[in-house]
């Protein structure tokens, strides 16, 4: 089964900071990766996909997220992190449609909090 | 495009009274799914509808779950006999499903329940 590793819990960065947010999944083979972030008590919002293609996907607000099949990595970075970035992330599998349900599978989610 | 609507946003009750809620997907969507989340943790899935038809279920949809798609448009999920550790914040998802490959979930905004 697959799996998704977020190892931050919580990371604090300064506004106008880079920010990277470790991802990494477990599949047997090649999977849908996706970044979405959530805001208190609201549903979640897409950053970024990876379905194939570039390893390197751009997304939304400025984010993008790197792709590495060797480290069964997909970590997200942004270069200046706004106030508005706080929030929480979470990184998501899912397994290529073979006729089962490509149900998405989330790591443990990240806590991003941003200093003036 | 409205995005995936919910309803009701917050719901409390009282433990041993049944709830249900109700999910309007994107309209051209014929896939929505019902995923769980706990406080601290990322969405866990529950379920999914292809149109009216539930194809997948997990096991923490126990017995007192129960979830419908009647015209494979809008879907209703209940919970009977509700117990404390149902609180949780209860997310609908929808996606367009075109032959073997699935597309992005975009989420709703999310019924938060607290069962006192």
């Amino acid at each position: 089964a697959q799996s998704v590793t977020q190892p931050d819990i919580h990371i604090t960065v300064s506004e106008g900071a880079s920010l990277e947010l470790r991802c990494n999944y477990s599949y047997g083979a090649t999977p849908y990766l996706f970044w979405y972030v959530q805001s208190p008590g609201q549903g979640l919002q897409l950053l970024l996909k990876y379905f194939s293609g570039d390893t390197l996907v751009q997304g939304i607000k400025g984010f993008e997220a790197e792709f590495k099949r060797s480290q069964s990595s997909f970590n997200l970075r942004k270069p200046s992190v706004h106030w508005s970035d706080a929030a929480e992330y979470f990184c998501a599998v899912v397994r290529i449609n073979t006729g089962t349900a490509s149900k998405l599978t989330f790591g443990t989610g990240t806590r991003l909090q941003v200093t003036l | 495009d409205t995005g995936v609507s919910q309803d009701p946003r917050h719901k409390i009750t009282k433990r041993g009274q049944n709830v249900t809620f109700r999910c309007d997907p994107i309209s051209e969507h014929n896939r929505l799914y019902w995923y769980r989340q706990t406080l601290g943790q990322g969405p866990e899935f529950l379920t999914y509808f292809q149109n009216e038809a539930q194809l997948e279920k997990s096991r923490l949809l126990s017995d007192r779950f129960s979830a419908e798609r009647p015209k494979g448009s809008f879907s209703t999920l209940e919970i009977q006999r509700t117990e404390q550790g149902d609180s949780a914040m209860y997310l609908c998802a929808s996606s367009l499903e075109r032959g073997a490959i699935t597309d992005t979930q975009y989420f709703g905004p999310g019924t938060r329940l607290t069962v006192l």
